[in-house]
């Protein structure tokens, strides 16, 4: 099993619609994970980190789910902006630097 | 504040040179990692520099890879005699230590080999 697993998508929504993405991890033991966010040809950047509480901001919602090993991503109000690709992250056990970046899920809103 | 800078954007070579890519991280900024991502795929951890100490170069690919930083600041990947699965987007990220979850990403550089 991969350490970091996404579906690739794409997702094509129309906007306005609400979204929602899974990221399976493999370590059991992992505490923290980040979701970064791609734009096409761009640089992936921070979109927001998923604790045991979970995160919002604003329309975007992250979940963690320890039971089944996955991360969710919950993105409401879709706007033609939100287009890109969500990278999921797990930091490894061994390591607090050396992330593990998931493939990613491409989101394509629609007008 | 500037941002990671990367040069060059755009580099095309012919199968068996060498190539050398730069990366400016963001002052301050102690840890420095260089990443490989290839069409489609996740982000590939190839090195990472954290101040004075030792590289951790585990994810190097091949021996026809090296990265050196100068000064704590600056960094150069060089690939020796480039083959054609090298190509790929370099990428550069910076972060504070101990933030290694806010990586700060350079624009990349696209490594073209022919």
């Amino acid at each position: 099993r991969k350490e970091v697993e996404q579906d690739p998508g794409p997702f094509n929504v129309p906007e306005g619609a609400t979204v929602a993405f899974n990221c399976t991890y493999s370590n059991s033991a992992s505490q923290s994970f980040f979701w970064y966010r791609q734009d096409c040809r761009k640089e992936p950047k921070l979109l927001m980190s998923v604790y045991s509480s979970g995160n919002e901001d604003g329309r975007f919602t992250a979940q963690l789910n320890r039971a089944s090993q996955y991360i969710s991503l919950l993105i409401r109000d879709s706007k033609l902006s939100d287009s890109a690709t969500y990278l999921c992250v797990v930091p490894p056990m061994d390591s607090s630097y050396k992330l593990i970046f998931g493939s990613g899920t491409r989101l394509l809103v629609r007008p | 504040g500037a941002g990671v800078s990367q040069s060059p954007s755009n580099k095309v070579t012919e199968k068996g040179k060498d190539v050398e890519l730069r990366c400016d991280p963001i002052s301050g900024h102690t840890a420095l990692y260089w990443y490989r991502q290839s069409l489609g795929q996740g982000l590939e951890f190839l090195i990472y520099f954290q101040g004075n100490s030792a590289p951790d170069k585990s994810g190097l690919p091949s021996d026809r890879f090296s990265a050196e930083r100068t000064g704590g600041s600056v960094s150069t990947l060089t690939i020796q005699r480039t083959q054609q699965e090298d190509s790929a987007v370099y990428l550069c990220a910076s972060s504070f230590p101990g933030l290694a979850y806010e990586q700060y990403f350079g624009p990349g550089t696209r490594l073209t080999v022919t």
